[in-house]
């Protein structure tokens, strides 16, 4: 059975400290993803990895960083958090090659930032 | 740029009663479309997607899109909702090494 993993489920933190988000997957997938999900916008594409080491921003990478130095793990870094920052966050994993191949999501990190 | 619009933000349903999630969407070439679900408290679970051949396409838990290019649309439809079908629905697009690009999401209530 395939499997993305997220590290926590809820997180609360507080305005300027450093927030590690992790996931891994089981599937062996070359391209890695996050999201972020707000009521109203969907999901909106931080950062994503097609290979080690190799990243590529998505729509909102502002106040984001991402690293993977393993194939089966994504981390996403928010580097000072903000309150703006409050959402769930979405991992996600797909085959490489052409984007219709099916994304895998994890359940979720809901990140409350005080 | 590609763009995708659910134009319905909650829809209600009898369960057993029929039901059609619309999508649209904005694109130069030839898309690839998709609809994930997200039941309560989990991450996404692809239902169906379409990138050539017949367009009428099936997918699990009993649900079928159509596709029409002249509409620029990707309905999501079932014949008979049951209360497990109660979730968030987002419909998505994409082409040939583009990222994906997703809707706002319907959410669907269910009601005896």
């Amino acid at each position: 059975d395939v499997k993305v993993t997220q590290s926590s489920r809820y997180l609360v933190k507080r305005t300027g400290e450093k927030v590690f988000l992790e996931c891994v997957q089981d599937m062996d997938h070359e391209n890695m993803f996050w999201y972020r999900q707000d009521p109203g916008l969907g999901l909106r594409l931080i950062y994503f990895s097609y290979d080690v080491k190799m990243k590529e921003k998505g729509d909102i990478p502002e106040g984001y960083s991402v690293s993977r130095e393993k194939k089966e793990r994504f981390s996403l870094i928010l580097e000072s958090a903000s309150t703006n920052q409050t959402s769930m966050y979405l991992c996600a994993s797909s085959l490489g090659g052409p984007s219709y191949n099916e994304q895998f999501f994890g359940p979720g990190t809901r990140l409350t930032v005080l | 740029a590609q763009s995708v619009t659910q134009p319905d933000i909650h829809i209600t349903v009898s369960e057993g009663a029929s039901l059609e999630l619309r999508c649209n969407y904005s694109y130069g070439a030839t898309p690839y479309l998709f609809w994930y679900v997200q039941s309560p408290g989990q991450g996404l679970q692809l239902l169906l997607k379409y990138f050539s051949g017949d367009t009428l396409v099936q997918g699990i838990k009993g649900f079928e899109a159509e596709f029409k290019r002249s509409q620029s649309s990707f309905n999501l439809r079932k014949p008979s909702v049951h209360w497990s079908d109660a979730a968030e629905y987002f419909c998505a697009v994409t082409s040939s090494y583009q990222k994906v690009t997703f809707g706002t999401g319907t959410k669907l209530q269910v009601i005896p």
